[in-house]
Formats: C-alpha cells, sequence, structure tokens
C-alpha cells in the first residue's frame, strides 16, 4: 500500500517571499503525484500533476513541483508567494497501473499556507 | 452542470438515524470517487465506481456504508445506524473513463451526528 506524508501541519510566510511544501511517499509500486488545494469554504481543486516526462512540472499561478524518485519527494514551492495563495495543500498519489491511472487517490493530511502582509 | 455537484451542503442527524448523500458528478464522467475528509486530514478513499458497477470499495469502513449508481451517472451515499465517529465532510469527485489521475472535486457535504 501507499502513504504519504506532509512534513509540515502549517507554514506562515510573509507576502512576496518563497516557500517550500514537503511531500514525501511511499509506495512499492510506480505512482502518479498530484498536489491539490483548497481555498477557504471551497472544494479541492488540481494545482499540477506529475504522470510522466520531465520531473519538474509547473502549474499556471506560478507554483512548480519537482518529482525525486530517489528521495520518494514531490516538494511544492513557489518563488514569491501572494495573499491570495492562503490555502490548505494536499498531496496525493495514485498508481501507475500500466500507463494507465487506477482511480484510487491517497492523500497527506495537508498543509495550511498562510501568507500575510 | 459545469462541475461535480453535492447535495445537501450541510447534514445533521441524531446518532442511529439513516442518510443518504448525493453526489451528481460531470456530464460524460464515467468514473466516479467518495472521499471522507474527517478534521484536520486529509480525504481518504471510500469507494469508487466505473458506469455502474463498484470497481473497489476497499475504502468503506464497515457495513453500515453502502453506495449505489443505478444508471451510471448520480451516486448516493447511505449510511445505517449513524455513530458520532462518522461525522465528517463527505467528499465526491468524477473523471472521464481511461483518465482516471484527473479528479473533480466537489464541494462536499458536511455531515454532523450529534
Amino acid at each position: 500500500a501507499q502513504s504519504v506524508t506532509q512534513l509540515d501541519s502549517q507554514v506562515p510566510v510573509f507576502e512576496e517571499a518563497p516557500v517550500e511544501l514537503r511531500c514525501n511517499y511511499s509506495s512499492s509500486v510506480s505512482v502518479y503525484l498530484f498536489w491539490y488545494v483548497q481555498y477557504p469554504n471551497q472544494g479541492l481543486q488540481l494545482l499540477l500533476k506529475y504522470l510522466s516526462g520531465s520531473t519538474l512540472v509547473e502549474s499556471i499561478n506560478g507554483f512548480e513541483a519537482e518529482f525525486n524518485k530517489s528521495q520518494t519527494s514531490f516538494h511544492l514551492r513557489k518563488p514569491s508567494v501572494h495573499i491570495s495563495d492562503t490555502a490548505e495543500y494536499f498531496c496525493a498519489v495514485s498508481l501507475n497501473a500500466g500507463g494507465t491511472s487506477y482511480g484510487k487517490l491517497t492523500f497527506g493530511q495537508g498543509t495550511i499556507l498562510t501568507v500575510h502582509p | 452542470g459545469a462541475g461535480v455537484s453535492q447535495t445537501p451542503s450541510n447534514k445533521v442527524t441524531e446518532k442511529g438515524k439513516y442518510v443518504e448523500l448525493r453526489c451528481d458528478p460531470i456530464s460524460g464522467h464515467t468514473a466516479l470517487y467518495w472521499y471522507r475528509q474527517s478534521l484536520g486530514q486529509g480525504p481518504e478513499f471510500l469507494i469508487y465506481f466505473q458506469g455502474t458497477g463498484a470497481a473497489d470499495d476497499s475504502g468503506l469502513p464497515n457495513d453500515r456504508f453502502f453506495a449505489v449508481r443505478p444508471e451510471g451517472s448520480v451516486s448516493t451515499l447511505k449510511i445505517q445506524r449513524t455513530e458520532r465517529g462518522d461525522s465528517a465532510v463527505y467528499l465526491c469527485a468524477s473523471s472521464l473513463g481511461g483518465t482516471g489521475a484527473l479528479q473533480f472535486f466537489g464541494p462536499g457535504t458536511r455531515l454532523t451526528v450529534l
């Protein structure tokens, strides 16, 4: 079975500072990796995903994550955060089953990012 | 609709009662998932439907939980003899068949068992 660990439950930062939200996973088979974001009073939204190819993936709002197979990590980074980035972020994995992605997602516990002015 | 919808948004019930939670997936999505999110935790998988059939129900905690999707679209999660520990946000997600990785989530139903 696979598991996901998000090392920080809360990360406070000031606006325009860089941020890294850490995610490590454990799995005996190949996985796909995801970051989801949940803004206050909203549902989960897909932020970015790693399925194959380049290990560095980017979102449209400036976040990026790098898949590191040797360290089994998929940390999320942003060089300069905004107040509007305040949200809860979830790292998740699903099994890489023969080129298609089996549906079940396993989530980490979440990291609350709070951006202060 | 444009996204996944769930009703009700909030449900308060008493211990021992029966509840039904409804999920309307995105039109055309053949895969549907239910997750449960307890306070301070990430979502936990409950059950996965491909079409009308439950392809994986390994996350259902016990036989008080049951879900159906009779016509391959709307799904209902049913909880019998509710317990206080069932209190959580129940999330539904859907995706296109064959691309199960890209799941779109609904806003959730917050269930409170008194």
